[in-house]
């Protein structure tokens, strides 16, 4: 079974510098995708970006941008330049891409606080 | 505005009374998914919809239902809530798999 694991339950970052949370996964596919989610205290959840297993290339959005290793089973989150808006909680998810399955698995969650 | 709505927003409830959670979309997405947040816990897949009368289980399926009767509603079905349904509930929709990326604002349900 796929297992999704963030390590660290709280972070916190000064407004301006840059920050990374880590996410590791856990499955026998090859075919899948991978996301980070931000929850702010509004409690709304908003997809921040999603990466496709076979593309090698790292995506990115805007500030936001993952460091995918998939040797390693690993799918970091950096966020540059943070903002008081970045404060919420992120959460790292894993859908696997084979079979027309839509079961999307997620992490504990990283709360992440940005300091003024 | 393209949105996921759910209904209702706030809910206590009794051990044992039925209730149900309405989700609704209006982007004619296909996939629709129910979530439980629980602290230290993340978010658990309860069910999940490829489509029109396609339902499949999440990881956390006990003492919930679901149908999909039309593409834009999703509602889940607590026959006989207990204290352990205490929880923050997520609708989701997307067009595709891939990428659930609009959620509801959240149900927060209290079964005394």
């Amino acid at each position: 079974a796929q297992t999704v694991t963030q390590s660290q339950p709280e972070m916190s970052v000064q407004e301006a510098e840059t920050v990374t949370l880590s996410c590791t996964y856990d499955t026998s596919e090859s075919n899948y995708y991978l996301f980070w989610y931000k929850q702010p205290p509004s409690r709304q959840m908003i997809l921040v970006i999603r990466q496709e297993a076979y593309k090698q290339q790292n995506a990115t959005e805007n500030r936001f941008s993952v460091n995918f290793q998939k040797a390693a089973k690993s799918f970091s989150l950096k966020i540059s330049d943070s903002q008081l808006g970045d404060t919420a909680m992120y959460f790292c998810a894993f859908m696997t891409g084979s079979g027309n399955t839509g079961k999307l698995i997620f992490g504990q969650g990283t709360t992440l606080q940005v300091k003024p | 505005e393209a949105q996921v709505t759910q209904n209702p927003r706030y809910l206590i409830t009794v051990t044992g009374k039925k209730l149900t959670v309405t989700c609704s979309q209006n982007m004619n997405h296909e996939y629709m998914s129910w979530y439980r947040q629980d602290p230290g816990l993340g978010l658990r897949q309860i069910y999940y919809s490829m489509n029109v009368e396609v339902t499949d289980k999440g990881d956390v399926p006990e003492g919930y239902k679901v149908s999909r009767k039309e593409k834009r509603n999703f509602p889940l079905i607590l026959e006989s809530p207990s204290p352990n349904q205490t929880s923050l509930y997520f609708c989701a929709s997307s067009l595709k798999t891939g990428s659930p990326g609009f959620f509801g604002p959240g149900t927060r349900l209290t079964v005394l």
